[in-house]
C-alpha cells in the first residue's frame, strides 16, 4: 500500500533554534517527493521538489534530504523564527500518476 | 495573476442541503484536484481533472460530483450534505510537464 508517513506529530522549539523533520514512504513507483508548508487557515506551499537523482535541495533556511534508497525524507529548518509555526507535509508523487500521497503533517510551533 | 481561488471561503449547511464549491485558476493549467482535510489525516483526494471535459474519482468520491465545464473552472458539488462532510476543502491545479502543483486557500464546511 502506497503510504506516506511523518514524525514528530508535533514539535515545539525555541526561536533560533534547529529542527529536523522526518518522512518515510513506501509509494512506488516513486516519481518525486515535496516538502509543503501550511499555515494556519491557509492552503498548503511548496518549500522543495526532490526527483530520485536528487539527494539534497535549500530553500534559505530550510534544507531537504532524500534517501530513495531507504525511502526517507527529512526537511531541516535552521535558525528557525516565530513564522516557521505551521505545519508541514511530505507529499509523494508516484510516477506516471496525476496524484499525490500526503503525510498527515509535522505541526511545528516555535515560541519566543 | 491570482494563482487559485475558492469561493465561498466558509459555509454552514444542514444535512440533506445541497451546495457547489467553485475552485477557479489563471494560470492555463490542465490539471485540477479538489481534496479535503480533516484532523489527523493527510490531504486525501476527492475527484480530479486533467482537462476541460474530463473529470476522474479520486480515493474518497462518495458524495461528491464535479464539472469542468471550463479549463479554468472546476466545480465541486455536494447533493445531499451529511455532518461526515464536514471538512475543509482545498482545490489545486497543476501545470502539464511542471512540477509544482499550487492549492487554493481552502473552504471550511461545516455540516449540521
Amino acid at each position: 500500500k502506497n503510504q506516506v508517513e511523518q514524525s514528530p506529530q508535533s514539535l515545539i522549539i525555541l526561536e533560533g533554534k534547529n529542527c529536523t523533520l522526518q518522512c518515510n514512504y513506501t509509494v512506488s513507483p516513486f516519481s518525486n517527493l515535496r516538502w509543503y508548508k501550511q499555515d494556519t487557515g491557509r492552503g498548503p506551499v511548496s518549500l522543495t521538489i526532490m526527483t530520485f537523482s536528487e539527494n539534497t535541495k535549500s530553500n534559505g533556511r530550510y534544507t531537504a534530504t532524500l534517501d530513495a534508497d531507504t525511502k526517507q525524507s527529512s526537511l531541516h529548518i535552521t535558525a528557525s523564527q516565530l513564522s516557521d509555526s505551521a505545519s508541514y507535509i511530505c507529499v509523494v508523487r508516484q510516477t506516471g500518476a496525476n496524484n499525490l500521497f500526503f503525510g498527515t503533517g509535522t505541526r511545528l510551533t516555535v515560541i519566543p | 495573476n491570482a494563482g487559485v481561488t475558492q469561493t465561498p471561503k466558509f459555509r454552514v449547511l444542514k444535512t440533506g442541503q445541497s451546495m457547489t464549491l467553485l475552485c477557479a485558476q489563471d494560470m492555463n493549467h490542465e490539471y485540477m484536484y479538489w481534496y479535503r482535510q480533516d484532523p489527523g489525516m493527510g490531504l486525501r483526494l476527492i475527484h480530479y481533472s486533467v482537462g476541460e471535459g474530463t473529470t476522474a474519482k479520486g480515493e474518497v468520491p462518495d458524495g461528491y460530483n464535479v464539472s469542468r465545464l471550463k479549463k479554468q473552472n472546476f466545480l465541486l458539488g455536494l447533493e445531499s450534505a451529511a455532518p461526515s462532510q464536514t471538512s475543509v476543502y482545498f482545490c489545486a491545479s497543476w501545470g502539464r510537464g511542471r512540477h509544482e502543483q499550487y492549492f487554493g486557500p481552502g473552504t471550511r464546511l461545516t455540516v449540521t
